[in-house]
């Protein structure tokens, strides 16, 4: 496709059980991004990769957030034994990776509820 | 602590005139600056960027102006159409480094 694709579109799912969301970038982008955006708030940085350098993982709330991307495309972001306040957007971006000002292009998001 | 803040976050303006939306930054390390609009279960989508080396970067209707000094950039809608309303936001970033903080978003109204 053309453009960043994200899946599932909404996700709803039980205090206590695991989630994997999935990001499939544009071809090509070497860059990474997730985001979260909770109601209300703008938005969060999770985590980036870039290349095949280590990712930067500052933004993960906690260690039950992970991130994983295989061969350089897909990218899968893993939130274990899910709490009600991870119920957010969590948006996926991919640019060409030149660095600073690089457009990032974004995914339209997973919708997460955890009841 | 929040290095990039939009302080404001509506904001409504008759279709036509101008809609000015601030953004604030506390990082002297950021160099550049980007604006994405965002409509409702949409992705952010880029808008206009520009490098600290500039004080002004014009694209048709939309025009992002720097004050580095002040640590202050604003993004100028003008004319203001009704397909502009969206929630805007103003993202940062420095030199080597592919991490962008976007602020809190400001939610603008164009009234026809």
């Amino acid at each position: 496709g053309a453009g960043v694709s994200q899946s599932p579109s909404n996700k709803v799912t039980e205090k206590g059980k695991d989630v994997e969301l999935r990001c499939d970038p544009i071809s090509g982008h070497t860059a990474l991004y997730w985001y979260r955006q909770s109601l209300g708030q703008g938005l969060e940085f999770l985590i980036y990769f870039q290349g095949n350098s280590a990712p930067d993982k500052s933004g993960l709330p906690s260690d039950r957030f992970s991130a994983e991307r295989t061969g350089g495309s897909v990218s899968t972001l893993t939130i274990q034994r899910t709490q009600q306040e991870d119920s957010a957007v969590y948006l996926c971006a991919s640019s060409k990776g030149r660095g600073g000002g690089d457009e990032q292009f974004f995914g339209p998001g997973t919708r997460l509820t955890v009841l | 602590d929040q290095q990039v803040k939009q302080n404001s976050p509506s904001l409504s303006v008759q279709e036509g005139r101008i809609s000015i939306l601030n953004c604030d930054y506390t990082n002297s390390m950021f160099d550049y600056f980007l604006w994405y609009k965002k409509y409702p279960a949409e992705g952010p989508t880029f808008l206009i960027s520009i490098s600290s080396i500039k004080d002004k970067n014009e694209d048709g209707r939309f025009t992002v102006f720097l004050n580095k000094s002040a640590k202050h950039l604003s993004l100028h809608i003008v004319p203001s159409q009704p397909g502009d309303s969206a929630v805007y936001f103003c993202a940062a970033s420095g030199t080597g480094t592919y991490k962008y903080i976007f602020g809190t978003g400001t939610r603008l109204k164009v009234l026809a």
